[in-house]
């Protein structure tokens, strides 16, 4: 079935360094993605998202990557800092069942 | 723009009682998904509703409901209560029109069942 899939659960970063979360989706008629933010005790909060007729979005200390050839895509978050600390979810639509597919998250810890 | 509002924010409910839980979509918004967030879940589709109808619902019990309204406000119930129900109850409105894409959410609904 179609599924969206974060590669890790967690990963540790240290404060100032590049953080990079990873992606992948196994439907190749996948054409929009979202990357959703979590932090502890609230709603998922949007981040940035990207259209499969793009392979690169840059925003706000944020960077998504497309690569559609492998079914791949990464968030990237420069200058890591504390307030970045939370669970990072990829998604995407299943329009025909009028749903977002998730993947299980990724936690983001940040290393003083 | 108003955000998506959840109205209780907590809740604490005994097994066997029945809970409803209120979200107002963002204004425009005709599109209300529900999720269920349990500890170190990720989130499980419950249903979703575009001009009071039931497009989609997820794999849970009959036990779970939901409908919407006129004005797009939607409820949902869960009735007979299990512990294992307990979990983060998230509301999200999209934007108008038919496909289901950038979804905004709530803050969502913290239900404790003892």
């Amino acid at each position: 079935g179609e599924s969206v899939g974060l590669h890790l659960p967690t990963l540790s970063v240290q404060e100032g360094d590049n953080s990079i979360i990873n992606c992948a989706y196994s439907n190749s008629a996948s054409d929009y993605f979202i990357w959703y933010k979590q932090e502890s005790g609230k709603g998922p909060q949007f981040i940035i998202d990207i259209r499969s007729n793009m392979d690169k979005r840059q925003g706000q200390r944020v960077t998504v990557l497309l690569n559609k050839t492998v079914k791949h895509l990464s968030l990237q978050i420069a200058a890591t800092q504390p307030g970045d600390s939370a669970v990072y979810f990829c998604a995407s639509p299943d329009r025909g069942n009028y749903q977002l597919i998730w993947g299980a998250g990724t936690k983001l810890i940040i290393k003083p | 723009k108003a955000g998506v509002t959840q109205t209780p924010r907590y809740l604490i409910k005994t097994r066997g009682q029945q809970v409803t839980l209120s979200c107002s979509p963002i204004s425009g918004h005709r599109s209300v998904s529900w999720y269920q967030q349990t500890p170190g879940q990720g989130l499980q589709f419950l249903f979703e509703y575009f001009s009071e109808t039931q497009r989609n619902k997820g794999n849970f019990p009959g036990r779970f409901s939901g409908r919407q309204f006129s004005n797009s406000r939607s409820e949902m119930n869960v009735s007979t209560l299990e512990l294992g129900d307990s979990a983060l109850y998230l509301c999200a409105s999209s934007s108008p029109g038919q496909n289901t894409d950038t979804q905004y959410f709530g803050p969502g609904t913290r239900l404790t069942v003892l």
